[in-house]
């Protein structure tokens, strides 16, 4: 079964820093990897996809993410971190459906 | 840009109760799912839908669980004798997913609070 994981329930940074989401996944054959936010009392917002091509996938709100297939891994990333962007983030891995990791709060400190 | 639309926002019901949860996805998506998430926890996927038919479903889906597309723009989960543990984030999700082309993302609704009482 496909699946990703998400080692770290809850991630601080200070507002203009640098942020880091983490996610690894374990598939059989090419990976279909996404990323979701949500915000408070909301659904789930599409931010990128990784299909194939580029390692470095750009999405919505600055965001990108960087697809690494000798660690597994399909980090999220945004270069200098906004109040705005604190919410919930999820890795998925998709075949006939999407399958999520458990979740990581990201708090923007101002 | 179109949406998925989901009623009510809040549903509140007795244990023992029938519930529908009511989605319309968007227009021209063929694919259609419902997931679940407890006190803002993992979502977990419950059931996808296709042509009429489900797809898949997880063993969260058991017996209690129902769904329906009464016509061409309403998709429904029922909840035939709801309980305490039924208390959730009812997310439906749509996609315009091909069976061999599995790079479309889902586009979730809002969501529907349901609380058993």
């Amino acid at each position: 079964a496909q699946s990703v994981a998400q080692p770290e329930d809850q991630v601080n940074v200070a507002e203009g820093n640098p942020l880091t989401v983490k996610c690894t996944y374990s598939v059989s054959g090419n990976p279909y990897l996404f990323w979701y936010v949500q915000y408070p009392n909301r659904g789930l917002q599409f931010l990128l996809k990784y299909i194939t091509g580029d390692n470095l996938v750009k999405g919505s709100y600055g965001f990108e993410a960087e697809f690494n297939k000798s660690q597994t891994s399909f980090h999220l990333k945004k270069p200098s971190a906004l109040v705005s962007d604190s919410a919930l983030y999820f890795c998925a891995v998709r075949d006939a459906k999407l399958t999520f990791g458990t979740g990581t709060r990201l708090t923007i400190i101002p | 840009e179109p949406e998925v639309t989901q009623t009510p926002s809040h549903q509140v019901t007795q244990m023992g109760q029938e519930v529908i949860l009511r989605c319309v996805p968007i227009s021209n998506h063929l694919y259609f799912y419902w997931y679940r998430q407890i006190l803002g926890q993992k979502v977990e996927f419950l059931v996808s839908f296709y042509n009429n038919e489900i797809s898949e479903k997880s063993e969260i889906f058991d017996d209690q669980f129902s769904v329906e597309r009464p016509d061409g723009s309403n998709f429904t989960l029922k909840i035939r004798s709801t309980k305490l543990e039924d208390s959730a984030m009812y997310f439906c999700a749509s996609s315009d997913f091909k069976p061999h082309i599995t790079n479309s993302p889902l586009h979730f609704g809002n969501g529907t609070r349901l609380t058993v009482t």
